[in-house]
């Protein structure tokens, strides 16, 4: 089983430029997450989707777009990428009724 | 909105040595989680509590829910280098999203 499945692994923009990070599970959960992780910041929420069809902003939406595409994906957009989006990201789902979130391995993104 | 804070930040200890660290929430919180991540990985769950003053063991590491259900901690016994990693407490309340803390970094000196 993949579980949580994160691509790319790493990617290099210019300032300016887009990209959607691509985030797929398959272990059929509802509720999925994406975060950021900063040093010294711990792990902050930017969007989430409780059930397919429905999203909600976290704590740090801005600059960011989401797309649940299907219950098994949801995707993070970045529509003008800045330098202080340079981070590690994670994506996550949840075992039903406040269960255990399992995360992928996470997407390194530098913003030049 | 509900805040978790942890503490401490860093940690160095000599390996044998014991190791704690604490978590605190603004409101009360439903259950908590506990994930270890390693350097250069992924935040791995641990284990949840949910009953005030609730006690569980996983072979050498001890975790704590206070009475009130608002803080909670993690010991780790006598620590091995393969224990060296970030520690997350993570706070759950209500039907908004876990609210991760910042975490207690360990290190462990051979």
């Amino acid at each position: 089983n993949a579980g949580v499945t994160q691509t790319p692994k790493f990617q290099v923009l210019k300032t300016g430029q887009s990209m959607t990070l691509q985030c797929a599970q398959d272990m059929n959960h509802n509720s999925m997450y994406w975060y950021r992780q900063d040093p010294g910041m711990g792990l902050r929420l930017i969007y989430y989707s409780a059930s397919e069809g429905t999203t909600d902003k976290g704590e740090v939406p801005n600059g960011y777009n989401v797309s649940r595409l299907n219950k098994r994906e949801f995707s993070l957009r970045l529509e003008s990428a800045a330098p202080s989006q340079t981070s590690v990201y994670f994506c996550a789902t949840r075992q039903p009724v406040k269960g255990a979130q399992h995360f992928g391995d996470g997407t390194r993104l530098s913003i030049l | 909105g509900q805040q978790v804070m942890q503490i401490p930040q860093y940690q160095h200890v000599q390996e044998g040595e014991d190791f704690t660290t604490y978590c605190n929430s603004s409101t009360t919180l439903s259950n908590i989680q506990w994930y270890k991540q390693r350097p250069g990985g992924h935040p791995v769950f641990l284990i949840q509590l949910v009953k005030s003053g609730e006690v569980k063991k996983q072979k050498r590491l001890t975790f704590q829910f206070g009475e009130a259900k608002k803080n909670s901690s993690l010991h780790i016994t006598a620590t091995q280098t393969t224990d060296v990693g970030t520690y997350f407490c993570a706070g759950d309340s209500g039907n908004t999203p876990l609210v991760f803390g910042k975490g207690t970094r360990l290190s462990v000196i051979a």
